[in-house]
């Protein structure tokens, strides 16, 4: 089954304390991304990736880092995460040519 | 940057009528998602357009890249399609997304 796999589904932290949001993907797509959704702005591109070692900015990246040393996983981490990050997270992979497939979600609260 | 605008925010119709939602761009763009998201937070995509117009049972999405302008159509609405609908974007080489900021339908049986 083609699927996108995010994990924490949920996770509570405490600020400053590094973590990683991991996703991965069997359809062997080019394309992932992450992005983070918040009430009142929508859904909002954190990085993305073309494809292995190639990463790029967003429009909201500042705090936040990911790798992709591999096609399918592609990383989302903190370093230092602080309460302005608590949000709902979302990573999504696809190819020029298919629509995109987005992981269940993560609901992440910084405290 | 892309500016993405949908209308309306707020939609709520009675089961079987036929709904529109609208999605307007400011910048040229490669691909138009619409997505759904349901109450419990997870995201699926509905259609991926470039061109002309896509039908999957009761869904039609229609994009006209002169006017830079995508519909949504619902055929025969069900209480089931009470979700969030987002279009999005893709631009910048095919891996940049900008999304609209929703549409909240309510179908009231």
């Amino acid at each position: 089954e083609a699927q996108v796999t995010q994990n924490p589904r949920y996770l509570i932290t405490v600020t400053g304390k590094k973590l990683t949001v991991t996703c991965s993907q069997n359809m062997n797509h080019e394309y992932m991304s992450w992005y983070r959704q918040d009430p009142g702005l929508g859904l909002r591109q954190i990085y993305y990736s073309m494809n292995v070692e190639v990463t790029d900015k967003g429009d909201v990246p500042e705090g936040y880092k990911v790798s992709r040393k591999e096609k399918r996983n592609f990383p989302l981490i903190l370093e230092s995460p602080s309460p302005n990050q608590t949000s709902l997270y979302f990573c999504a992979s696809s190819s020029r040519r298919t629509e995109a497939f987005f992981g269940q979600g993560t609901r992440l609260t910084v405290v | 940057k892309n500016e993405v605008e949908q209308s309306p925010q707020n939609l709520t119709a009675q089961e079987g009528e036929f709904i529109t939602i609208n999605c307007s761009y400011s910048v040229g763009i490669s691909a138009l998602h619409w997505l759904q998201q349901h109450p419990g937070g997870g995201i699926v995509s509905l259609f991926m357009l470039s061109s002309g117009k896509k039908k999957h049972g009761r869904l039609i999405a229609t994009i006209n890249i002169q006017e830079k302008h995508s519909s949504l159509h619902i055929t025969a609405s069900h209480p089931r399609d009470s979700a969030v609908y987002i279009c999005a974007v893709v631009w910048g080489g095919g891996s940049r997304l900008t999304f609209g900021e929703g549409t909240q339908l309510t179908v009231n049986p």
